[in-house]
């Protein structure tokens, strides 16, 4: 089966950039997403088709793509964005939505 | 403002069955397909199901594939999960997520409920 592999954690200061990587085969063909999620909160959608920013979500975070890795950048990281952030992208043929294992994003 | 309200979560033991249902407002629900998604306690996110605008096609996960049933009452702006033969490995939060698109599914999740806890215990 599909997998996206994310590194478990990422530490960052307070005003640091944070980046956290997202690797599948079928990144080049597939769109990804990012999610943030709070401590008994739901997911929040805060990049769509790889580096566009839905409306509400501050210019700080951005996305990008490169071959089989994508990349959720934070600028600027503020206390607010410790979460735990999770990308999602397809298969190959499209068939089966698949989550990447999640990252802890720690602001120190 | 978007809605989904996710409700029917309950203690359950292994073998047994479970209905979920997820109430949506604030949007055309007709217009657009919807998806549940799942959560295990300190666990990530695991992607379950989803279904088309009109019932007309349903997808599932390989790991509830056979055991659980989509489906929705667009007259109702209901969303359903029917879960059958329950396993300790189905304790979840579950999610009802809205698909970004309309007409056309984008398999992304724009807005999600607050989520519903099942738990499969003996």
């Amino acid at each position: 089966s599909y997998e996206l592999t994310q590194p478990p954690s990422v530490s960052v200061s307070p005003g640091q950039t944070a980046r956290i990587t997202c690797s599948g085969d079928a990144l080049p063909k597939q769109y990804a997403y990012w999610y943030q999620q709070k401590p008994g909160q739901a997911p929040v959608l805060v990049i769509y088709k790889d580096s566009e920013r839905p409306s509400g979500i501050p210019e700080r975070f951005s996305g990008s793509s490169s071959g089989t890795t994508v990349t959720l950048t934070i600028s600027g990281v503020q206390a607010e964005d410790e979460a735990d952030y999770y990308c999602q992208s397809a298969d190959s043929s499209g068939t089966y939505t698949v989550f990447g294992g999640g990252t802890k994003l720690t602001v120190l | 403002e978007v809605q989904l309200v996710e409700s029917g979560g309950v203690v359950v033991q292994p073998g047994g069955s479970l209905r979920l249902s997820c109430a949506a407002s604030g949007f055309t629900f007709d217009d657009y397909t919807m998806h549940w998604v799942r959560q295990a306690p300190g666990k990530g996110l695991e992607w379950v199901s989803l279904i088309s605008w009109d019932g007309g096609s349903t997808y599932y996960a390989d790991s509830v594939k056979g055991r659980f049933t989509i489906s929705r009452d667009n007259s109702k702006n209901s969303l359903y999960l029917q879960m059958n033969s329950l396993r300790t490995e189905d304790t979840a939060l579950y999610y009802c997520a809205k698909d970004n698109g309309a007409p056309h599914p984008q398999y992304y999740f724009d807005y999600w409920g607050q989520g519903t806890l099942v738990t499969v215990s003996s």
